[in-house]
């Protein structure tokens, strides 16, 4: 069955360093998001993505972060200079339909 | 901004029995999303409801759409073990929007 995939799946990183937090959608889908849970926290979205450009952001999805679909494969979130509280599990999800969103596994993301 | 009102916030019960849960807004939502989530990993999709008044079932899982649009409830039969982990539930406004809404969680522990 296909399957979303992310990775690394832990990552570790100095205050104020770039990150790039890398997922592979499942093959025919064509929406994409991220979304992050805070350690005992709800899931909150982030930012979605369609069409090559981004579709709806959150309000915690600042100038830090950024999307890109670089090749036909690979959609990516890069937190350009992390804080502390950007610590949390980062999802990414797929859709083919606006609807039915299908979740990745996760990364880890702790910031020191 | 929207939120979702999950209750109850956990769950203790014996192996066997049946198991009840819901979520409400003061938004009408036009998708609901029950996910189940397992610690370290990712939401897992159980059942997407797409019509007010919509009952779904899968395997032990039945879920409904209220008529109003801004509840749902899940109900598990016969729980077994296997079931614990986190409950979510997700809507989607009629804004037109990507974004999915998550609840607050429904926290599900199976005494063998």
């Amino acid at each position: 069955e296909p399957e979303v995939t992310q990775t690394p799946s832990h990552q570790v990183t100095q205050m104020g360093q770039e990150v790039i937090l890398r997922c592979v959608p499942i093959s025919n889908h064509l929406y994409f998001y991220w979304y992050r849970q805070i350690l005992g926290q709800k899931v909150e979205f982030l930012v979605s993505f369609y069409n090559n450009e981004i579709s709806e952001k959150s309000e915690i999805f600042d100038d830090q972060f950024s999307v890109e679909r670089p090749d036909g494969s690979n959609f990516t979130l890069k937190i350009r200079s992390t804080k502390l509280e950007d610590s949390a599990m980062y999802f990414c999800a797929s859709s083919v339909s606006e609807e039915t969103q299908y979740f990745g596994p996760g990364t880890r993301l702790l910031v020191l | 901004g929207q939120q979702l009102n999950q209750s109850p916030q956990s769950m203790f019960i014996q192996e066997g029995e049946d198991v009840s849960m819901n979520c409400t807004s003061s938004s009408i939502f036009n998708t609901w999303l029950w996910y189940k989530q397992e610690p370290g990993e990712g939401p897992v999709l159980l059942i997407a409801l797409y019509k007010a008044g919509e009952l779904t079932s899968n395997g032990r899982l039945t879920a409904q759409f209220g008529i109003t649009r801004k509840d749902s409830f899940l109900n598990i039969s016969a729980s077994i073990p296997s079931d614990v982990g986190i409950y979510f539930c997700a809507g989607c406004t009629t804004s037109g929007t990507y974004k999915y809404i998550f609840g607050t969680g429904t926290r599900l522990k199976v005494l063998a």
